[in-house]
């Protein structure tokens, strides 16, 4: 199983919104609404922050959304703010009943 | 709280064994598949494994197939991995993470670091 592709960076100045994309194949991303993505700050364990494509767990900021169309997912995160600076890593379930990450953005906060 | 803390980590020569626990606690651990995601050093995450509620259903990424063995004890709240024939590359911080009903990792432990070296 390939990971997905993530760009390795991203950047943006404090308020701006930035995206960070996720591609994958029908086998994984196209083909279930079971995209996820994850929050990493250094040294600390990944933390969910997008669920089934869109949807936010409990006490993540509305900031945060996600989409999907085809085989490509985004995260957006908008009024960027100095402790969004993390790694960001998608992840989907796949066809083979396994998981894929991708491998991961690092988003810098100018 | 709920909470995940994983054990059994340290540096290991190249061939060796390792056993890493992880203890479940705040949640009611067996109604949950739980799932090993690891990271190598200054990489990104890898899936490594998922183990159903009762156990019954498992699966592996290929990188670990035939060498690592995950199980589950749902009386003592604990996942374990069994790692055998351990290599340079199998080096990463492993994380255990409940797998929510919408396949989502949304609870992760601190992790534990394995170093496979001579």
């Amino acid at each position: 199983q390939s990971a997905l592709t993530q760009p390795a960076s991203v950047s943006g100045s404090p308020g701006q919104s930035i995206t960070i994309s996720c591609t994958g194949t029908s086998s994984d991303v196209g083909g279930y609404n079971y995209v996820s993505w994850y929050q990493q700050h250094p040294g600390k364990a990944p933390k969910l922050m997008i669920y089934e494509v869109s949807n936010r767990p409990s006490g993540v900021p509305d900031r945060f959304s996600g989409s999907k169309s085809g085989n490509t997912a985004s995260l957006t995160i908008s009024g960027l703010q100095a402790e969004d600076e993390a790694d960001y890593y998608c992840s989907s379930y796949t066809s083979s009943s396994t998981w894929v990450f991708g491998g991961g953005t690092k988003l810098t906060v100018l | 709280q709920v909470q995940l803390v994983e054990s059994g980590g340290g540096l290991v020569k190249p061939g060796g064994s390792l056993r890493l626990s992880c203890a479940a606690s705040g949640f009611t651990f067996s109604d949950y598949y739980m799932s090993w995601i690891r990271q190598a050093p200054g990489k990104g995450l890898e899936w490594v494994s998922y183990i159903s509620s009762s156990g019954s259903t498992i699966y592996y990424a290929d990188s670990v197939k035939g060498r690592f063995t995950i199980s589950r004890d749902n009386a003592k709240n604990s996942l374990y991995l069994q790692m055998n024939s351990l290599r340079a590359e199998d080096t990463a911080v492993y994380y255990c993470a409940r797998v929510s009903s919408y396949y989502a990792f949304d609870i992760w432990g601190q992790g534990t670091m394995v170093t496979v070296s001579s």
